[in-house]
């Protein structure tokens, strides 16, 4: 079973700051299979990134993904009030097919 | 525009079996191009992916599940259903389905179900 960790576990920051997610995977994941979701309390979670590195349908351009192998990196250039959430990553792949990491919470500092 | 919506019983007996539809409105479940999920959440916990079906009926599950879970595919009623037998407190989660591309991401999701096992 490959299990991912997100690290921080929470990010304070403030309006405008650059945020940096760490998702570090166990075994080599497939950049194709690399996902990114934001969730925000009370909502399903929303897919941001997917292909390691691909915005989906109508995520701003402050969204970025990059990394490969077991190191994958979610950065939010410039924070906006709507992007203080948690974010999942989830690779595709070994048994179990799909697994989630545990989380980064971007709060408010 | 696609939109998935959960329904079933938000409280289930020990022992028993929790049965969930996710009904597809705005296209059609049976696109060659798609798989449809199932994704649980526990409360204050992260995301367990339960399994998946296609079109066709085939699925794959989490193995840590598979013993008890069912997912099934109704494409007359553009439905999907998860059936997870024996539940314990263990399987209370808001339980969500999503619409899962080839390039196996979630990308559509349904608003989920609060299912709570309790006597």
């Amino acid at each position: 079973e490959i299990v991912l960790t997100q690290s921080p576990g929470t990010l304070s920051l403030s309006p405008g700051e650059r945020a940096t997610l760490s998702c570090r995977a166990s075994q080599s994941v497939s950049s194709s299979y690399l996902a990114w979701y934001q969730q925000k309390p009370g909502q399903a979670p929303r897919l941001i990134i997917y292909g390691a590195s691909s915005r989906a349908t109508g995520i701003p351009d402050r969204f970025s993904g990059s990394g490969s192998g077991t190191d994958f990196t979610l950065t939010i250039s410039r924070l906006e009030p709507e992007d203080f959430a948690v974010y999942y990553c989830q690779q595709y792949g070994s048994s179990p097919l799909f697994t989630f990491g545990p989380g980064t919470k971007v709060d408010i500092k | 525009q696609l939109q998935l919506q959960e329904s079933g019983p938000g409280l289930v007996k020990p022992s028993e079996t929790l049965s969930l539809t996710c009904t597809v409105s705005g296209g059609s479940i049976s696109s060659s191009s798609y798989y449809w999920g199932w994704i649980r959440q526990p409360p204050g916990k992260g995301l367990e992916w339960i399994g998946n079906v296609y079109y066709s009926g085939s699925t794959d599950y989490n193995p840590s599940l598979k013993s008890r879970v069912t997912i099934s595919v109704d494409t007359s009623k553009n439905q999907f259903s998860l059936r997870l037998s024996s539940v314990t407190a263990a399987d209370t989660a808001v339980y969500y389905c999503g619409r899962l591309l080839v390039i196996k991401a979630f990308d559509i999701w349904g608003q989920g179900t609060m299912v709570t096992v309790s006597s």
